[in-house]
């Protein structure tokens, strides 16, 4: 079966610290990728998807970045945090083309930055 | 653009139903779906309805779509205690229209409250 792991759970950050959070998918291949960031009391916003190795798309400009060095592995980085980048991350996978049943999440990681 | 719009709060007396409203723009959306997010958790798939079907029922979940007026609503039978959490309604549109991925739009999410 398919499970998706997510880490840190949780994390505190100084401003103008790097970030490194890693999602790893487990029981699949070539999984589409997302992370997500939810702010309180806002919806769920796409940050970056992946559909292969390599292949990353932003859906908005910001102070982050993601990279997918390997095939089930889905990392979000920044350079410098800023208080705006406080929020609660979501890593999700969906099957390769062809996949209608929505993603699986990951369990999240709470960011905040002081 | 899709555009995802639910309300954000919802109080409900135990035993009696809930229902969860949500309005969407993309009228390309294949599948539409509802997700529930318990408080610290990540989002939980709850069902999924086809854009081709009017209604889904699920055990306690009932799902109707109105496509004509682009409305989803949830509805929640005999809503319990172990039904707080938010509830996100999601619209699918096609990532990359030849590999046919698909990205979810997620409304805001509804807070869903169940008085004693």
């Amino acid at each position: 079966s398919q499970t998706i792991h997510q880490w840190p759970a949780t994390l505190v950050q100084p401003v103008g610290s790097p970030l490194s959070l890693e999602c790893t998918v487990e029981g699949t291949s070539n999984p589409n990728l997302y992370w997500y960031r939810q702010a309180a009391g806002r919806g769920l916003q796409l940050l970056f998807y992946s559909v292969g190795i390599g292949q990353i798309s932003s859906e908005v400009p910001q102070n982050l970045s993601a990279s997918r060095p390997q095939d089930r592995q889905f990392i979000l980085s920044s350079k410098k945090l800023l208080l705006s980048d406080s929020g609660f991350y979501l890593c999700a996978w969906s099957p390769p083309a062809g996949a209608d049943y929505g993603y699986t999440f990951g369990s999240g990681t709470r960011l905040t930055v002081v | 653009g899709e555009d995802v719009e639910q309300s954000l709060f919802l109080s409900v007396r135990e035993g009696d139903s809930s229902v969860i409203n949500c309005t969407y723009t993309d009228s390309s959306s294949t599948y539409l779906y509802w997700y529930k997010q318990e408080p610290g958790a990540g989002l939980q798939l709850l069902t999924y309805i086809f854009s081709n079907m009017d209604m889904k029922q699920d055990q306690r979940l009932t799902v109707l779509l109105n496509k004509k007026d682009k409305h989803l609503s949830l509805r929640i039978a005999d809503t319990q205690t172990g039904d707080s959490a938010i509830y996100f309604c999601a619209e699918s549109v096609t990532l990359i229209s030849n590999f046919g991925n698909e990205k979810l739009t997620f409304g805001t999410g509804t807070r869903l409250t169940i008085i004693p």
